[in-house]
């Protein structure tokens, strides 16, 4: 089946703009998670979703740094006024429930490039 | 704070031979263990996981890790790679207490040559 799919694969900016980010879960899949994975660096945790509510965005770095889940499906990673820190790719997960131990799957990232 | 340590950045290893990917993680509570491989321009794929039971994890490819409480540590192993292994691994952890979010290592590049 289809797994999480990412849009779009490669996002070039300038510093200051506003991007967005936008993650199709597998079908199903109540969970959904944020990470951001900077060159030469493990992935860092920034939000997840149980259904349409953030359970949790203590990874989100500043307030520059927001994200939506509406439908309890398709999430939207948000970045206002972008800074050349913030170029990195950005992953999402997805998982069957939240629950702990429970495998994340990934999809392939969007690779942000702020000039 | 929590952290993974993966201690080695590279690892060149000859086709055939084995492998050892070592992992340490901070921890006072319980943990989920995992490893993730991220083949080129791929997303990150699940190699195996521990969640209890027995310390030694099978998973796919041929890959095993065994869970060390004592000394908190997850290595992976594998007793003959391929050209085909040739990736960046990554350890996770999941602690108690944190839902499901995962704290990941700085990764492991394993290049196989022949």
């Amino acid at each position: 089946g289809a797994g999480v799919s990412q849009t779009p694969s490669n996002k070039v900016t300038e510093k200051g703009k506003y991007v967005e980010l936008r993650c199709d879960p597998i079908s199903g899949h109540t969970a959904l998670y944020w990470y951001r994975q900077s060159l030469g660096q493990g992935p860092e945790f920034l939000i997840y979703f149980q259904g349409t509510g953030a359970a949790d965005d203590s990874g989100l770095p500043n307030d520059r740094f927001f994200a939506v889940r509406p439908e309890g499906s398709v999430s939207t990673l948000k970045i206002q006024r972008t800074e050349r820190g913030d170029s990195a790719v950005y992953l999402c997960a997805s998982s069957f429930n939240s629950r702990q131990g429970g495998t994340q799957y990934f999809g392939p990232g969007t690779r942000l490039l702020v000039l | 704070a929590q952290s993974v340590t993966q201690l080695d950045s590279q690892v060149p290893v000859f086709e055939e031979a084995p492998v050892e990917l070592r992992c340490n993680y901070s921890s006072s509570v319980s943990v989920y263990l995992f490893w993730y491989v991220q083949y080129p321009n791929q997303g990150l794929q699940l190699l195996l996981k521990y969640l209890s039971g027995s310390t030694l994890v099978k998973g796919i490819n041929g890959f095993e890790a065994e869970f060390n409480k004592s000394q908190t540590s997850f290595h992976l192993r594998k007793p003959s790679v391929h050209i085909s292994d040739t990736a960046e691994y990554f350890c996770a952890v999941s602690y108690t207490g944190t839902a499901s979010k995962l704290t990941f290592g700085t990764g492991t590049r394993l290049q196989v040559t022949l």
